[in-house]
């Protein structure tokens, strides 16, 4: 079945780099989803992206959809303390929602 | 408002023991799932339902069941705890059948079976 494989598992930056985390789908997708979960906390949804190729913005953080919809990427820019934790895509398959394994970002001071 | 909530947070289980995990949303959402995380593994789907009285298996059902008798509660039951059930467990809700609306998540289940 269709599956949403993410990379890399595990990153460490210095704080001020920069972090990408890479999202792919064995199939095309109607939308990709992005959510943060804090250490010791629960997913929180960040963006939802829809179009082919399409490219939002929030902050210091850049979301995009690969033109085949297979893909996604999360960029963060000159990362802080604050953006610690995990970070999931996810898709949908039939009724469901399936989650990415995450990329865990740690920052080093 | 608050959204989804989960309880316990926190249980302790013996093995063969019998348990159900509480969820409960009061944004009226006909979507509701429950995932277990274990470390390097991501989410992983149990159960989700699309609506009362309607209930599916996700990736991992094996040893939980599920029930939806009304649209906020979606309990799941342990019937025979085992410790490859330790994990943290997240029941999550969404406004339409899980396409395209956003997932919100209750505070997670962590559960210890000994």
């Amino acid at each position: 079945g269709q599956q949403v494989m993410q990379i890399p598992q595990y990153q460490h930056v210095q704080e001020g780099e920069d972090f990408t985390t890479y999202c792919n789908s064995s199939t095309t997708l109607s939308n990709i989803q992005w959510y943060k979960q804090r250490p010791g906390g629960h997913p929180v949804f960040l963006i939802q992206l829809v179009k082919s190729g399409e490219v939002k913005k929030q902050k210091r953080l850049t979301f995009q959809f690969g033109e085949a919809k297979k893909n996604s990427s999360l960029h963060i820019t000159a990362t802080q303390t604050t953006d610690v934790g995990t970070y999931f895509c996810a898709g949908p398959r039939d009724d469901k929602i399936i989650f990415g394994k995450g990329t865990r970002l740690h920052i080093l001071p | 408002n608050a959204g989804v909530t989960q309880t316990p947070k926190f249980q302790v289980l013996k093995t063969g023991q019998s348990m159900t995990l509480q969820c409960a949303q009061d944004m009226n959402h006909e979507y509701m799932s429950w995932y277990r995380q274990d470390p390097g593994m991501g989410l992983r789907l149990i159960h989700y339902s699309v609506g009362a009285g309607i209930t599916d298996q996700g990736e991992v059902p094996n040893g939980y069941n599920v029930s939806r008798s009304t649209t906020e509660d979606f309990p799941l039951r342990l019937l025979s705890a085992a410790p490859s059930q330790t994990s943290v467990y997240f029941c999550a809700s969404s406004y339409s059948r899980g396409l395209g609306t956003e997932a919100f998540f209750g505070q997670g289940t962590r559960l210890t079976v000994v």
